[in-house]
């Protein structure tokens, strides 16, 4: 599977959108891009993924560069239940997920 | 989505011990997965636990330290044998169906002592 690269911390006001971006140039045309985050001592939870069109749910939206090579994960009124740390994770069919580093999330009052 | 609950949710251990950690799922799932997080760390996948044979254990881990059973399509338990203070984790189950999306419980804090 493909290697991302995420900034290792961001600071947002609650209230703002999140954007957090992700960085996955060796994407090759069967991988998908998921997110997932993990709130303090809790196990990881499944935000959104991808293919190649943008998706929306209810908790965020996913915007994924026509190239395919970059995705952002926006949060569209982030709280403070947002902080945590989100993992940008690239994936084949049938792979197991492997996490990197991940970006800390801090949402400020 | 799949409902995961795993248990005990925390533990402390002294070295040289054994601790079995259980995981229930409320559906009949394919694939079935423990990871281990260190403290500061991010996600180590350690196997995968495959129903009806022997686990498939990632590259720094072994049966003998990490024994697993998978008994059926909704239950696997992890073994962590001969603790050291090293082994001090979180330990997550994780399931997926098929080739959706892949789920995680709620994980064990182990401490060893």
């Amino acid at each position: 599977d493909a290697k991302t690269t995420q900034p290792p911390s961001m600071d947002c006001a609650e209230g703002r959108a999140a954007n957090l971006p992700c960085n996955h140039s060796t994407i090759s045309g069967n991988e998908y891009v998921y997110w997932y985050r993990q709130i303090h001592s809790q196990g990881p939870q499944y935000i959104i993924h991808g293919l190649k069109n943008n998706e929306t749910n209810e908790m965020a939206s996913l915007i994924i560069t026509e190239d395919r090579k970059s995705s952002t994960l926006i949060l569209p009124h982030a709280t403070l239940r947002d902080t945590a740390v989100y993992y940008c994770i690239v994936r084949g069919a049938g792979n197991m997920l492997t996490f990197g580093g991940g970006t800390r999330l801090m949402v400020k009052p | 989505s799949a409902v995961i609950s795993q248990k005990p949710s925390r533990d402390i251990c002294q070295r040289g011990t054994s601790l079995t950690i259980q995981c229930q799922v409320d559906s009949q799932v394919t694939m079935m997965f423990w990871y281990r997080q260190q403290p500061g760390q991010s996600l180590t996948l350690i196997a995968t636990a495959n129903q009806g044979s022997e686990a498939t254990y990632e590259s720094g881990f072994v049966i003998d330290k990490f024994p697993i059973s998978r008994p059926n399509l909704t239950f696997s338990t992890l073994t962590v044998s001969n603790m050291s203070p090293e082994d001090s984790s979180i330990y997550l189950c994780s399931v997926r169906h098929n080739q959706e999306t892949q789920y995680f419980g709620p994980g064990t804090r182990l401490l060893v002592l």
